[in-house]
């Protein structure tokens, strides 16, 4: 089964909003990481937090990390309709080898 | 430019056929994986190479089969091709393995009818 699971699995608000999205998982691990997929394109690489961070930042970007609760919270500020996308995490757990995707959670930002 | 290109973008055979998709990267990278998502998005990863040499096979039948003549290319061939294995197709390379930031392709769709 997928390492992380990620709620809403689907998150609609109105441009201008702030879009909040969660990550759970279930191992120790190194780092979290999360990206973006636009529809019909790869992923793209948001943002990096590691195990001994517990916020994050990056332009309108906030991550948070609760290494206790195995649980990551991506917040979005002033959301843009090309803030549409999904957004994935992924662990990186010790000796691994590989990052580990989340489900996904689909926002849709509406002009 | 293209930092992980991968060929071909679209791709639409049948049942049985033998088909490959084949990757680039000019990143400098040392590890270079194929992952492949599903039509519910859900990203599992296949195989990892490092400087030519499989890393990571995660229970992917054999009938896929990875090959990396350089630590730049990272081709796919897959055999008797089933229903099942319709989904997209996305290579990606990082630094080194594991703890790492991932950089895509765009992607190569496979449809098998």
């Amino acid at each position: 089964s997928q390492q992380g699971e990620e709620d809403p699995q689907a998150l609609s608000i109105q441009e201008g909003e702030n879009a909040t999205m969660n990550c759970s998982y279930k191992t120790s691990i190194n780092n979290l990481q999360w990206y973006r997929q636009n529809s019909g394109r790869g992923l793209v690489h948001l943002i990096l937090i590691r195990s001994n961070e517990r916020e994050k930042h990056s332009g309108r970007l906030r991550v948070t990390l609760d290494t206790s609760k195995k649980s990551s919270s991506l917040l979005i500020t002033a959301s843009r309709a090309a803030d549409t996308a999904s957004y994935f995490c992924a662990t990186d757990a010790p000796n691994a080898g590989k990052s580990t995707f989340g489900d996904g959670t689909t926002l849709t930002v509406k002009p | 430019d293209t930092a992980v290109s991968q060929t071909p973008k679209y791709l639409v055979t049948q049942m049985g056929n033998d088909k490959s998709i084949k990757c680039e990267q000019n990143l400098g990278h040392d590890t270079m994986y194929w992952y492949k998502q599903d039509s519910k998005k859900f990203l599992k990863i296949m195989f990892s190479y490092n400087n030519k040499e499989l890393i990571i096979n995660e229970t992917v039948p054999n009938r896929f089969s990875p090959k990396s003549p350089d630590k730049a290319h990272l081709n796919l061939h897959i055999n008797s091709l089933e229903l099942g294995d319709s989904a997209v197709y996305f290579c990606a390379s990082s630094h080194r393995s594991g703890a790492n930031v991932l950089t895509f392709g765009a992607g190569s769709r496979l449809t098998v009818l």
